[in-house]
């Protein structure tokens, strides 16, 4: 089934390391989101795109976080200069309308980061 | 602050027990939204209630929405092992985007 897919699953990288997380929707939905989890908590709000246009990055903990989706389907997570904070599990979701709050949101399996 | 609060934090039951999890907060919410995450993967949508004192049954399982679209609760029976999972609920405020989503209650079934 053509669900979400995100790549890497797990992700090992030094203190001060650039990483990017891929992640892939479901054909044809509009709108994408980025969530971060820590271990034993709930996933945590880091940006929502609609298309191409990133509507909010509220969420996002510092300027080192950057995510794009350029041409409106695959996006990219961008981490700068990790450190050991960020390691979580990122998850990305997307559904098919503009306004997600109805829609069903589908989640991808997460990419596991671990910043040493 | 966690704006959703969830309890119990943990619950480890038999096979066959009924449960109840329950979701709380101070803010009003124009939804909200439960899930169940396994290791490993993301969350899967359970159910959206959207009115006061909705009620909404998925087989075994009855969600109810607060009167005050505060709060929530998740009643199990007859609780079986493939229940076992992370119980997330996620609110949303004011017909936003973002989803707000609780600590969770992690769920563990006996055979």
């Amino acid at each position: 089934g053509a669900g979400v897919s995100q790549s890497p699953r797990y992700k090992v990288a030094k203190r001060g390391q650039d990483v990017a997380l891929r992640c892939d929707p479901i054909s044809g939905h509009v709108s994408l989101f980025w969530y971060q989890q820590a271990l034993g908590q709930g996933p945590e709000f880091l940006t929502y795109f609609q298309n191409e246009a990133q509507l909010d990055k509220s969420g996002l903990p510092s300027d080192r976080f950057f995510a794009e989706r350029p041409e409106g389907s695959v996006s990219t997570l961008k981490i700068q200069r990790t450190q050991q904070e960020d390691s979580a599990v990122y998850l990305c979701a997307s559904s098919r309308a503009r306004t997600g709050v109805w829609e069903t949101q589908y989640f991808g399996p997460g990419t596991r980061l671990l910043v040493l | 602050t966690q704006l959703l609060e969830q309890s119990p934090q943990f619950l480890s039951i038999q096979e066959g027990e009924n449960l109840t999890v329950y979701c709380n907060s101070s803010s009003v919410f124009s939804s909200l939204q439960w899930y169940r995450q396994e290791p490993g993967e993301g969350p899967v949508l359970l159910v959206t209630v959207v009115t006061g004192g909705e009620v909404k049954k998925l087989k075994r399982l009855t969600f109810q929405f607060g009167d005050a679209r505060k709060d929530s609760s998740l009643h199990i029976t007859a609780a079986q092992p493939g229940d076992t999972g992370l119980y997330l609920c996620a609110g949303v405020k004011n017909y936003g985007q973002n989803f707000v989503f609780g600590p969770g209650t992690r769920l563990s079934v006996l055979p």
